[in-house]
């Protein structure tokens, strides 16, 4: 069954500190993996994109990175600001001929000043 | 501004009735999907179109219904046969791009049954 599951569910760090979220998957054919963040009672904005063939990507203060071995990604979030605080998303696209997505539950961050 | 629209933003509906959601979009994307999410769940997709006048079930279709007959617009239809409808709702859109599917969303719909 294809699944993606993120932890912690839920993290609240001070603001100016870091930390990093979790998402292991088990899908198949996998084509890429995205992490979204979703501020409360909005859609999910894509913050970054993994292929196969790659391990780490940044964007900013975020930096995603991928183990296709071990099926796991994760998210490091560097210097927190409040702006930070919402639910991020780990989602798995398959590599079939419609490229289904499949979420994750996600990790909801509160950043505390 | 391209994007995707949903309206509205909240919705209020009495038990027995069916309710439209709208969703329309202007990035010329040939597909467009609905989506569910309930607290603690991920999102579970609903129906998906990938072409004009084509759509399919999704995950759990049960209690709803879309139409598709024209490309910037996907509605969906929640009926009185869906028992559980208060969510929130997201419609999405999406392209290929480099190989990869990228998705963008609408900023949702939250219905409540009352």
């Amino acid at each position: 069954k294809n699944q993606v599951e993120q932890s912690p569910q839920s993290l609240i760090i001070l603001e100016g500190k870091n930390c990093t979220l979790q998402c292991n998957y088990t899908v198949s054919p996998f084509s890429n993996l995205r992490w979204y963040k979703q501020d409360t009672g909005r859609g999910p904005v894509s913050l970054t994109i993994m292929t196969f063939s790659e391990n780490t990507k940044s964007n900013g203060r975020y930096t995603a990175t991928l183990d296709a071995d071990t099926k796991q990604s994760s998210l490091h979030i560097t210097a927190s600001q409040l702006s930070d605080s919402a639910s991020y998303i780990c989602v798995v696209s398959l590599n079939t001929g419609f490229q289904k997505l499949v979420f994750g539950t996600g990790t909801r961050l509160l950043v505390s000043p | 501004d391209g994007g995707i629209t949903q309206s509205p933003k909240y919705l209020f509906r009495k038990e027995g009735q069916n309710v439209t959601l709208s969703c329309e979009q202007n990035l010329n994307h040939d597909a467009m999907y609905w989506y569910r999410q309930d607290p603690g769940q991920g999102l579970r997709l609903i129906y998906y179109s990938q072409i004009v006048n084509d759509f399919q079930k999704g995950d759990i279709a049960e209690g709803y219904s879309v139409s598709r007959e024209k490309k910037e617009s996907f509605p969906l239809t929640v009926t009185s046969a869906q028992k559980n409808p208060t969510a929130f709702y997201l419609c999405a859109s999406s392209i290929v791009s480099r190989g990869h599917t990228e998705a963008f969303f609408g900023q949702g719909t939250r219905l409540t049954v009352v």
